[in-house]
């Protein structure tokens, strides 16, 4: 079955604790991304990447680190976490696009929710 | 950056009437509009996109319309179901990066 998966899918944590979300994919899609979803605030992008070892900043990405060694995995760090990172984080991958888009139909993970006290 | 709007907020339906939402985006050089459904508990999943060379799109129940000059693009639902009750965004695309709406939550009413 095609998917993406997140884990842990809850985690409480506290204030500076360096943890990681990691992201799996089994559809072989070179783009990945992450985006955390807050009340008002919609879906905003984190970090993206185009393939391996290529990484972009999105739009929130202070406090924020990704890496890409393996095309399957996209893993989120968060080296001191802080409580204004509690959100629901997702993962997402998608191929390219067509018709002069770079991305094409993002799959998403269930969502990975963290709490920072 | 690209800023993107929408509107409504919240949307309460009866069921079998139509639903419409609406988007609109700052950056002339995004050229895709995905919309994304999030139901309860799950990540969003795509249930219609167009790109800037098209105007209109038409998916059965679901159908979405862009106006590249106005730079505003809109999701209409008709004959809306109980299970069309969700939350919904609009995203533009430029490139690799995505700005998503702030969603709109619709309630279908038996």
């Amino acid at each position: 079955e095609a998917q993406v998966t997140q884990n842990p899918r809850y985690l409480i944590t506290v204030t500076g604790k360096k943890l990681t979300v990691t992201c799996s994919q089994n559809m072989n899609h070179e783009y990945m991304s992450w985006y955390r979803q807050d009340p008002g605030l919609g879906l905003r992008q984190i970090y993206y990447s185009m393939n391996v070892e290529v990484t972009d900043k999105g739009d929130v990405p202070e406090g924020y680190k990704v890496s890409r060694k393996e095309k399957r995995n996209f893993p989120l760090i968060l080296e001191s976490p802080s409580p204004n990172q509690t959100s629901l984080y997702f993962c997402a991958s998608s191929s390219p696009g067509v018709a002069g888009s770079n991305t094409g139909e993002l799959f998403f993970g269930e969502g990975s929710r963290l709490t920072v006290l | 950056g690209e800023n993107v709007e929408q509107h409504p907020s919240t949307l309460s339906v009866q069921e079998g009437d139509s639903a419409v939402i609406k988007c609109t985006y700052s950056d002339s050089a995004s050229n895709y509009f995905p919309w994304y459904k999030q139901e309860l508990g799950k990540g969003p999943q795509l249930i219609i996109d167009i790109r800037s060379n098209v105007g209109e799109k038409k998916d059965q129940r679901i159908a979405v319309t862009l106006n590249k000059t106005a730079k505003h693009f809109s999701l209409h639902i008709t004959e809306t179901q109980p299970e069309d009750s969700a939350v919904y965004f609009c995203a533009a695309v430029n490139d690799y990066k995505l700005s998503f709406g702030a969603g709109t939550t619709v309630t279908v009413r038996a």
